[in-house]
C-alpha cells in the first residue's frame, strides 16, 4: 500500500522554465492538496480539491494551477517558474472534506528554481 | 484571524526529559487541533489530535493540552527519546476555514542521548 506517490523526488529548473509535480493516491480518499514548505514559515496550503472535479485556492495560489485528473492525480503545474517557487511541495490526501484534519501526506517534491 | 503561532522554533532536550511545545490561535471558530511530526526527508504525519470538548488527550508519551479560554494549546512529549527528535508542526481547522488546516511554522526537536 504506497499511500500518496509524488513525483519527481528533486527538480532543477530555471526562471521562466515549466514543470508539472504529479501526485496519486490509493487510499479511495476524496480530498487532495498541494502544500509547500519553506524554513520558518510552515506548510501553507497552494490549492486543494474538495472531491473529484472541483478545485480551489489556498493560502498561496498565484503561480501555479492544479488538476484533478481523476479521483487518484491531483497535479500542480508551474507555468513560468520563479526563483521564489523554490520549496519542498507536498501533496497530501483525506478521506473527505469534513475530515480534513487527518491528512496523509508524501514524501515531498524539492524544486529548486535558479 | 486564521494565524497559528508556534513556538519555540528550535528545542534540546536530554533523554528522559519533557518536550513542550506551544501554539496559540485566533479563530475561535477552529474546533479541530491536529500535531503532526516530520522526520528529515519525509513528510509530516498525523501524530495526535484533539478537539475543543476535552482539555486533554494521551496518547501514549504524547500529550495535548487544550486552553478554550487562552486560545492556546500545547504538546508534551514525556521520557522523550532520541528518535523522537523530529519537526512538529501544530495546527488548527474547521468548519469556518471549510476545515483547511492552518499550520503552525514548525518547532525542530533534538534529544541528546
Amino acid at each position: 500500500n504506497a499511500g500518496v506517490t509524488q513525483t519527481p523526488k528533486f527538480q532543477v529548473l530555471k526562471t521562466g522554465q515549466s514543470m508539472t509535480l504529479q501526485c496519486a493516491q490509493d487510499m479511495n480518499h476524496n480530498s487532495m492538496y498541494w502544500y509547500r514548505q519553506d524554513p520558518g514559515m510552515g506548510l501553507r496550503l497552494i490549492y486543494y480539491s474538495a472531491s473529484e472535479g472541483t478545485t480551489d485556492k489556498g493560502e498561496v495560489p498565484n503561480g501555479y494551477n492544479v488538476s484533478r485528473l481523476n479521483k487518484r492525480e491531483f497535479s500542480l503545474r508551474l507555468e513560468s517558474a520563479a526563483p521564489s517557487q523554490t520549496s519542498v511541495y507536498f501533496c497530501a490526501s483525506s478521506l473527505d472534506r469534513s475530515t480534513t484534519g487527518e491528512l496523509f501526506f508524501g514524501e515531498g517534491s524539492r524544486l529548486t528554481v535558479l | 484571524q486564521q494565524q497559528v503561532k508556534q513556538s519555540p522554533q528550535s528545542l534540546i532536550v536530554q533523554k528522559g526529559g519533557i518536550s513542550i511545545i506551544n501554539c496559540a490561535y485566533e479563530n475561535t471558530a477552529f474546533d479541530y487541533f491536529p500535531w503532526y511530526q516530520q522526520f528529515p526527508g519525509k513528510g509530516p504525519a498525523l501524530l495526535i489530535a484533539i478537539r475543543p470538548d476535552v482539555s486533554e488527550k494521551k496518547e501514549g508519551r504524547f500529550t495535548i493540552s487544550f486552553n478554550k479560554s487562552a486560545k492556546q494549546f500545547s504538546l508534551h512529549i514525556m521520557d522523550s527519546q532520541p528518535g523522537d527528535s523530529a519537526t512538529y508542526f501544530c495546527a488548527a481547522g474547521g468548519m469556518d476555514s471549510s476545515y483547511k488546516l492552518i499550520f503552525g511554522s514548525g518547532t525542530r526537536l533534538l534529544v541528546r542521548p
